[in-house]
């Protein structure tokens, strides 16, 4: 079975600073795809960035980014210049397609703040 | 704009009543997945389903069911609510185009079950 490992409960960052949440999983597959979601107080699921495991090249979205290393099977979220707007849950999630459709697989998450 | 919303928001019932909550998608997709969110569990998959007449059950099903009489709709009902079922319920939709693929989420339902 497939398994995400956050071992982060909580970060701190200050505004416009740089933080790096990190995660791996554990899979035999070779077709899958990573996610990063972030979850505000309003409690809304939100797509952050997806990574393609097929893709060598590391997905970005603006300010986030993500360094994929499939051999060590880690995916961490870099977030640069961050806002106070970024402080939330995020969750690394972990979905391959069996043979019908994708379901995916949470980490417990990590708790970002962000301080003055 | 497609969307996928979730009803009610907020939910208060008593041990042992049966509650079923909606959700209902509009961007036309095969699959559909109802979630748990428990501290320091992240979110665990409760049921799914590919399409129409099909459901699935997911790592925490007991005491739960689903059934898919259309595309749009997954109700998820709780035969005879427990305290341990008091949580913080999500559901979600994918496309299926047969590779692996995105879930969008609704806005989550709050259940107190006392």
């Amino acid at each position: 079975a497939q398994t995400v490992t956050q071992s982060q409960p909580e970060m701190s960052v200050q505004e416009a600073e740089t933080v790096t949440l990190s995660c791996t999983y554990d899979t035999s597959e070779s077709d899958y795809y990573l996610f990063w979601y972030k979850q505000p107080p309003s409690r809304q699921m939100i797509l952050v960035i997806r990574q393609e495991a097929y893709k060598q090249q590391n997905a970005t979205e603006n300010r986030f980014s993500v360094n994929f290393q499939k051999a060590a099977k880690s995916f961490s979220l870099k977030i640069s210049d961050s806002q106070l707007g970024d402080a939330a849950m995020y969750f690394c999630a972990y979905t391959s397609y069996t043979g019908t459709a994708s379901k995916l697989t949470f980490g417990t998450g990590t708790r970002l703040q962000v301080t003055l | 704009d497609a969307e996928i919303t979730q009803s009610p928001r907020h939910k208060i019932t008593e041990t042992g009543r049966q509650v079923t909550l909606a959700c209902h998608q509009t961007w036309n997709h095969n699959n559909m997945f109802w979630y748990r969110q428990d501290l320091g569990h992240g979110l665990r998959l409760i049921h799914y389903s590919y399409g129409v007449h099909d459901t699935n059950k997911g790592e925490v099903s007991d005491g739960y069911s689903v059934s898919r009489s259309n595309t749009e709709d997954l109700p998820l009902t709780l035969e005879s609510a427990a305290s341990s079922q008091t949580s913080v319920y999500f559901c979600a939709s994918s496309g299926g185009s047969g590779r692996p693929d995105t879930q969008y989420f609704g806005p989550g339902t709050r259940l107190t079950v006392l």
